[in-house]
């Protein structure tokens, strides 16, 4: 089945240090593919998507480009601060006569200042 | 962006009693799901709903829960009895739906089974 995997589960950081999170995805179709970002007590916020082979998805300085011969869409930054301190999910969409969604494990992000 | 509410915020019952959680989703929005997230660790898929129907569940949505969204109303997941391991955040979510669309969260309801 269809599935995406975050190497990282944690990382640390210093403010200013160029980030990357790496997410690769495995799937039967041809998905579209997601980051969200989660603060604590809060629920998944939307970052950005992509939806086919090389676009760039893009919001607040994070991006990650779709590529479909590595099956990749890692999350870089470069330059990250304090507030980017987060969990980070990658995600997986596929319409399948009905959507289906899958998130990866996460990434605890810490931006130390 | 779009806002879906999720009412209550907290909930605490004890063990064996019933509890629904509710959820506004994005009013155009036709696609629903509900997942857990126990403290610390990964949101896990329960449930996806539309056309009135449970499309797909996971091991994790057992014969005590269900869903359900009469008339257009909230959207909710009912858990009848409940368990200890039920304690955790529930996060619904929903999306337009054509062609893997984006998914809106709430900020979920933290539920304490006693």
């Amino acid at each position: 089945g269809d599935s995406v995997t975050q190497t990282e589960g944690q990382v640390a950081l210093s403010e200013e240090d160029f980030l990357t999170i790496h997410c690769n995805y495995s799937a039967s179709g041809y998905p579209a593919l997601f980051w969200y970002v989660q603060y604590p007590g809060e629920g998944p916020q939307f970052l950005f998507r992509a939806s086919r082979d090389k676009e760039k998805g893009s919001s607040r300085g994070f991006e990650a480009t779709y590529n479909k011969e590595t099956t990749s869409f890692h999350l870089q930054k470069a330059s990250v601060q304090e507030s980017d301190s987060a969990v980070y999910y990658c995600a997986l969409g596929e319409n399948t006569g009905y959507q289906n969604f899958y998130f990866g494990k996460g990434t605890s992000l810490t931006v130390i200042p | 962006g779009p806002k879906v509410l999720q009412i209550p915020s907290h909930q605490i019952i004890d063990m064996g009693q019933m509890v629904t959680l509710n959820c506004d989703p994005v009013s155009n929005h036709l696609y629903f799901y509900w997942y857990k997230q126990i403290l610390g660790q990964q949101m896990e898929f329960l449930v996806n709903f539309y056309n009135g129907k449970v499309m797909e569940k996971s091991k994790l949505f057992k014969d005590q829960f269900s869903v359900e969204r009469p008339d257009g109303s909230y959207f909710t997941l009912k858990i009848q009895p409940t368990a200890l391991e039920d304690s955790a955040v529930y996060f619904c979510a929903s999306s337009w739906g054509v062609g893997a669309e984006t998914l809106y969260f709430g900020s979920g309801t933290r539920l304490t089974v006693l």
